[in-house]
């Protein structure tokens, strides 16, 4: 079946530190890959994407690089800020379906 | 930019009474979707539409939970009795291609 496993938090990091969130996948076919962020109170928000193998997608200083052959898409950025402070969703879609992971809760200290 | 719309934003409610939430998706978008959220969790497909027939409402709690997008624009999705294990946060989507725009969701807390 089709699946999106995240690393567990909550994650908690000094300002200005690297950040990495892991993201791994089981999927049938040629999945998109995304990540999502969501503030408190909010909907969530598209971060970034990469629709096939080797694509790296990348917003707001957030990386992400498409791994077919480990089937990860981590979520990378060099500095974190304080507004950073989010829960972070990776999520894959096959056909027309979407599958999330639980989340992952970033909070950046001053 | 065009963003997904949803209303009302929080909803209280007694449990056995009736609620229901309202989703315009962006404009064009074919696919919606309803998500439950429960706290501290990912997004749970409640329902699938694409244009205005359900093609995958499995999850649907078809009792109590219903969904409908007459014109394959707006959707609706109601509750009828709700239960305290309804409080939630329910999340509208809409795509178009391979990526889905999520709205603000509605937070419904039943007492």
């Amino acid at each position: 079946g089709n699946s999106v496993t995240q690393m567990e938090g909550p994650v908690t990091l000094s300002e200005e530190a690297f950040l990495t969130i892991n993201c791994t996948y089981t999927a049938t076919g040629y999945p998109s890959l995304f990540w999502y962020v969501q503030y408190p109170g909010e909907g969530l928000q598209l971060l970034l994407k990469a629709t096939k193998a080797d694509d790296k997608g990348s917003n707001k200083g957030f990386e992400a690089t498409y791994r077919k052959e480990t089937t990860s898409f981590h979520l990378e950025k060099g500095s974190v800020q304080v507004s950073d402070s989010a829960v972070y969703f990776c999520a894959l879609r096959t056909g027309n379906q979407f599958y999330f992971g639980t989340g992952t809760s970033l909070t950046v200290i001053p | 930019e065009a963003e997904v719309a949803q209303s009302p934003r929080y909803k209280i409610t007694e449990k056995s009474q009736a609620v229901a939430f309202w989703c315009d998706p962006i404009s064009g978008h074919a696919t919606l979707y309803w998500y439950r959220q429960i706290l501290g969790q990912g997004p749970e497909l409640l329902v699938q539409f694409q244009d205005e027939s359900v093609v995958d409402d499995s999850q649907l709690p078809k009792d109590r939970f219903s969904a409908e997008r007459l014109k394959g624009v707006d959707s609706t999705l109601k509750i009828q009795p709700a239960e305290l294990g309804d409080s939630a946060m329910y999340l509208c989507a809409s795509s178009r291609a391979d990526t889905q725009y999520f709205g603000p969701g509605t937070r419904l807390t039943v007492l």
